[in-house]
């Protein structure tokens, strides 16, 4: 069983439309990170969130804390075709603990 | 930039067979990861290392070990590979211990099949 679970697990949109990708746990988590891995590469950091209710815009990316910290999304507003890949979340159960837990990913196709 | 090399990015070996997956980081990272990443899983840690000569189980460790005999390297091993290791394996680096708000650097991952 995820400790965090992603929704929806595919998604596959027209350039130019908008999306968002669900992060949603039963557990409290300190922090939460979300991830986008292209095809044949490793995950690369997008966000850290750390504050219950804390939003944070990247470009066209806009992320968003949970106010009981237990869910996040990521909204992505007039998607391009480099938005395709998988968007992992992680989250960090303790401040001062290394380990991560990770969804299982949602992956995005935008499609030209 | 960080950069997080995996020695291979496909790898195909025979059940019962040692296998060798190598991690080399640039950056002078005091954290290294060995994660094993299967669809509908998400990424689950292996093992963990914060210094050379230690290291600590992460979820799944059974069938597993690590090495880390030098700083920038990180290897995985395993020692009879069977066919449930059949996946993909990312390794990743990160600067500060103790801390889930670290950013991790990952490599570009070996999909290892397992015959």
């Amino acid at each position: 069983t995820q400790l965090l679970e992603q929704s929806p697990q595919f998604l596959s949109i027209q350039e130019g439309e908008n999306l968002t990708v669900y992060c949603n746990s039963s557990s409290v988590f300190s922090s939460l990170q979300w991830y986008r891995q292209e095809p044949g590469e490793g995950p690369v950091l997008l966000v850290t969130v750390v504050t219950g209710g804390e939003v944070k815009k990247l470009k066209r990316l806009t992320f968003q804390f949970g106010d009981a910290r237990k869910d996040s999304s990521l909204h992505i507003t007039a998607a391009q075709t480099g938005d395709t890949g998988l968007y992992l979340c992680a989250g960090g159960r303790n401040t001062d603990d290394y380990k991560l837990s990770f969804g299982a990913g949602t992956t995005v196709t935008v499609r030209a | 930039d960080v950069k997080v090399t995996q020695s291979s990015r496909y790898l195909v070996k025979r059940t019962g067979e040692k296998v060798f997956l190598e991690c080399v980081q640039d950056m002078d990272h005091e954290n290294m990861f060995w994660y094993r990443q299967d669809p509908g899983l998400g990424l689950r840690l292996i093992y963990f290392s914060y210094d050379v000569k230690m290291k600590e189980k992460g979820d799944i460790p059974e069938g597993y070990s690590v090495s880390r005999e030098k700083k920038e390297r990180f290897s995985l091993i395993l020692e009879s590979a069977s066919t449930n290791q059949t996946s993909m394996y990312l390794c990743a680096s990160s600067l500060y211990w103790g801390r889930a708000t670290d950013t991790q650097y990952f490599g570009p991952g070996t999909r290892l099949t397992v015959l």
